[in-house]
Parts: C-alpha cells; sequence; structure tokens
C-alpha cells in the first residue's frame, strides 16, 4: 500500500514568493493533518481536517498560512508571502479517525528554506 | 505546563546497552499512547501502541504506561546503531487528536 505521499522533498525560494505544499493522504482515510517541525518547537500541529472539512486551524501560525482539501485524495499547504521564519520540515500524517485512538501515518515531508 | 513533556536529549549510549527514553503528561484523561521512530530526513513511525496501563513487548522494545504517575516509558534492550533516531511519544484521550512530545535524539555508538 502506498504511504503518504507529499511534494515537493525540498523547496528553496526567496521571501516574498508563495509556496505550495502538496499531500495525498493513505487511501481511505477519514482525517488529515498538517504539522511543521523545528529543533526549538518540536512537532506543532497547524490544522487537521474530517472528511475533507478543516476541524481545527488554530495552530495556523497567521492569516499568511492557508491549506485546503478539496477531495479525500488531496490537499495543500500555502504559504502567501513567505518569510524565512517559515523554514522548518512540514509534514502531513493522514489516519482513519482524528479522535486519536488510531495511529496518525505521516509522508516524507517537505523541507522548506525561505531565503 | 506543556501537556506532553520529553527531554529533548541528546543521549549517546554504546552498542548493547539499555536505552531508557520517558514522557510525562498532564492530562489525567490521557489514555492511548504512542511511541515513534523518527529517521533523519524521514517522517515519524509508529513504534509502540499501548491502550491504558501497563506494558508491551516487542522484541527488544518495551512500552510501559503509568497512570498513576502520568508517566509512559519505552526501554530499548541491547541497543543497535540501527536505533539511532529521534524519537517521539504521543498520547490521547480518545477524544481529540494525538499530542506529540518534541522527541528525545538517541545516538547508539559501535
Amino acid at each position: 500500500d502506498a504511504g503518504v505521499i507529499q511534494s515537493p522533498r525540498h523547496e528553496v525560494t526567496e521571501m516574498g514568493q508563495e509556496v505550495t505544499l502538496r499531500c495525498k493522504p493513505i487511501s481511505g482515510h477519514n482525517s488529515l493533518f498538517w504539522y511543521r517541525q523545528t529543533m526549538m518547537r518540536g512537532l506543532e500541529l497547524l490544522i487537521y481536517f474530517n472528511n475533507n472539512v478543516p476541524i481545527d486551524d488554530s495552530g495556523m501560525p497567521e492569516d499568511r498560512f492557508s491549506a485546503k482539501m478539496p477531495n479525500a485524495s488531496f490537499s495543500t499547504l500555502k504559504i502567501q508571502p513567505s518569510e524565512p521564519r517559515d523554514s522548518a520540515v512540514y509534514f502531513c500524517a493522514s489516519t482513519l479517525f482524528s479522535e486519536g485512538k488510531q495511529p496518525q501515518h505521516f509522508g516524507d515531508g517537505t523541507r522548506l528554506s525561505i531565503l | 505546563q506543556k501537556e506532553v513533556e520529553q527531554d529533548p536529549g541528546p543521549l549517546s549510549v554504546p552498542e548493547g546497552a539499555i536505552v531508557s527514553l520517558n514522557c510525562t503528561y498532564s492530562n489525567s484523561a490521557f489514555q492511548y499512547f504512542m511511541w515513534y521512530r523518527q529517521y533523519s530526513r524521514k517522517g515519524p513511525e509508529l513504534l509502540m501502541y499501548t491502550y491504558s496501563s501497563g506494558n508491551k513487548e516487542d522484541g527488544r522494545f518495551t512500552a510501559q504506561v503509568d497512570k498513576s504517575s502520568k508517566y509512559i516509558s519505552l526501554f530499548i534492550r541491547d541497543s543497535q546503531p540501527s536505533d539511532s533516531a529521534t524519537y517521539l511519544c504521543a498520547m490521547s484521550s480518545g477524544n481529540t487528536p494525538l499530542v506529540f512530545g518534541k522527541g528525545t535524539r538517541l545516538s547508539v555508538i559501535a
């Protein structure tokens, strides 16, 4: 079975540019999560969806961040405009249900560098 | 106080040592406990899953949960260089998404 697929694996761009990160969850999973990981703050939950509907976006740092899930097999996280402090590894994860009874399955992340 | 506390390390041990990794938590409603292993430049992957209190063993790995002390542990016996990774604890009440610790970096030196 294919796992969670994220693209691109690496992104280097200049400050002010728009950045779009993509995620394909595991087929059949109903919940999708976006995380940001840094050495200082660890793994931070940004937003999660149940059945393509955003449930909690309280972790999204600013209005510059937005996420969509137009269908069950695709989600995007967009940063516009990007800033150097957005540099981090961004992970997408999916699971059957979001209530924490089942483990989440992670992609290999997008390593984002904003110059 | 953060909901989940985990010593970030780094922890360095010789090959063959017994490793103990720990997390403490503040939410007494937590009853689903997981350990993830994350290799460099990869995503976290599930290593152990425990419901409620008690021990669970899988090969060289043992997960322990002490709900009275709000304390969970992961033990690695006969540690190998291939165990070098970051280990993250995660937990949930079953009503909200998993809460993750910050992770402990482990190096096993041959």
